[in-house]
């Protein structure tokens, strides 16, 4: 049974920080990893996906790793904005079905 | 190209009544998934289909719960009757192929309360 844990729980940072937030799983033989964000009371967005034979994926301010072998995916964010303040979600796929993470919240202070 | 739309967006119920929630996949999207999120817990996996097909129900909670597909098109989770901890978030998902690498593409999810 595939186990995500996503530390920290939370996290506060002043504008233009830069942001870590770290994913693990336990069953490696994954074929992708997804991050989220979801905004209070809104759906699911999706930032990055990370086919299991890649190690990394940018977007923008945004860089996600993946080390399968470990377990471990780090979602970065650079020069965080007020706006980037919401609950960030990692999912891995096994199978045909995706397994979260609790998620990490992030407030960004102006 | 329109996204995954779920219906209704909030539905706030007695204990014991039933309600169906509604997903509208991404147009062409064969593969198409419900999950739900629980207060203070992570968001779980409930069912897939390909198709009309139920592919995998492993994640449904118990037989009050009751997905359809019919004609492969939109979806529909019927929960009946309804408890108090089957409030929360359910959000439905649609991916093109069967293959295992492909994306899934979320709903807004349908916000339930059971009273």
């Amino acid at each position: 049974k595939q186990e995500v844990t996503q530390i920290p729980a939370a996290l506060s940072v002043p504008e233009g920080e830069n942001l870590v937030l770290n994913c693990s799983f336990t069953d490696s033989a994954i074929y992708n990893l997804q991050w989220f964000r979801q905004d209070p009371g809104k759906g699911l967005t999706s930032l990055l996906l990370i086919q299991s034979s890649q190690r990394e994926q940018t977007s923008g301010r945004l860089n996600a790793s993946l080390d399968k072998s470990s377990g471990r995916s780090t979602l970065y964010i650079a020069a965080s904005q007020p706006g980037d303040s919401a609950t960030y979600l990692c999912a891995v796929k096994n199978d045909y079905k995706l397994s979260f993470g609790a998620g990490t919240t992030v407030t960004v202070r102006a | 190209e329109a996204g995954v739309t779920q219906f209704p967006s909030h539905s706030v119920i007695e204990k014991g009544q039933t309600v169906t929630l509604r997903c509208d996949p991404i147009s062409g999207h064969d593969n198409l998934y419900w999950y739900r999120r629980v207060m203070g817990k992570e968001i779980k996996f409930l069912l897939h289909f390909v198709k009309e097909s139920k592919q995998d129900e492993s994640g449904m909670p118990n037989n009050r719960f009751l997905a359809e597909r019919t004609g492969g098109t939109y979806s529909t989770l019927k929960v009946q009757p309804a408890e108090l901890e089957d409030s929360g978030v359910y959000f439905c998902a649609s991916s093109p192929r069967t293959g295992t690498f492909d994306e899934q593409f979320f709903g807004p999810g349908t916000r339930l309360t059971v009273l």
